[in-house]
């Protein structure tokens, strides 16, 4: 059964510093990989995705994820961050038989003070 | 165009009680999910549409949950004799056929008292 860990519940962060969120799938067939953002009080807006091809996947707001299929993760990064990057991100695997249904991680709350 | 929209957007009831979630998805989508997110976790995917095949309502957590979905448009679910357990943030998503990005309504915040 497919299963997502998020390695961080809470990551602060200084403005400008850059950052990194973990993500970790448990998969036996390929998946597709995504990260998901949450706003406080929105709701999600996908931040990027990888399917197929490059394993740098490069999403909106400057953010990029690798995809690691020896280590099985898939985790989103930004080099610097901006106050508004405050939010809740989801780490989620879809595997293709199983008719596009998402599995979320627990989330990481990123929070960027000034 | 209009995204996909939930109603309402705020519920409480009673325990005991009955309640029906409703979901209108982007026109044209024909795969349509629900997923329920409770206090400081992730989404647990619930029930998802697509087409006329047989829904998947593997992640329903008991009996007491159901959804119907009409044609390719409107979906509602519907809990039955709600617990307190089921406080949580109900989302629905949907999709084209055979593409993997859905997309989320903001959901509805079910609280049972």
């Amino acid at each position: 059964a497919q299963s997502v860990t998020q390695l961080d519940s809470q990551v602060p962060v200084f403005e400008e510093a850059p950052v990194e969120l973990r993500c970790n799938y448990s998969s036996s067939v390929s998946v597709y990989l995504f990260w998901y953002v949450q706003y406080p009080n929105q709701g999600l807006q996908l931040l990027l995705k990888y399917l197929s091809g490059s394993t740098l996947v490069k999403g909106i707001n400057g953010f990029e994820a690798e995809f690691n299929k020896s280590q099985t993760s898939f985790h989103l990064r930004k080099p610097s961050v901006h106050i508004s990057d405050t939010a809740e991100y989801f780490c989620a695997v879809s595997e293709g038989n199983q008719g596009g249904k998402l599995i979320f991680g627990q989330g990481t709350e990123l929070s960027v003070k000034p | 165009g209009a995204g996909v929209s939930q109603s309402p957007s705020n519920k409480v009831t009673e325990k005991g009680k009955d309640v029906e979630l409703r979901c209108d998805p982007i026109s044209g989508h024909t795969a349509l999910y629900w997923y329920r997110q409770r206090l400081g976790q992730g989404l647990e995917f619930l029930i998802y549409f697509q087409g006329n095949s047989a829904p998947d309502k593997s992640g329903l957590p008991s009996d007491r949950f159901s959804a119907e979905r009409t044609g390719e448009s409107v979906s509602t679910l519907t809990i039955q004799r709600t617990q307190q357990e089921d406080s949580a943030v109900y989302l629905c998503a949907s999709s084209l056929e055979r593409t993997v990005e859905q997309y989320f309504g903001p959901g509805t915040r079910l609280t049972v008292t």
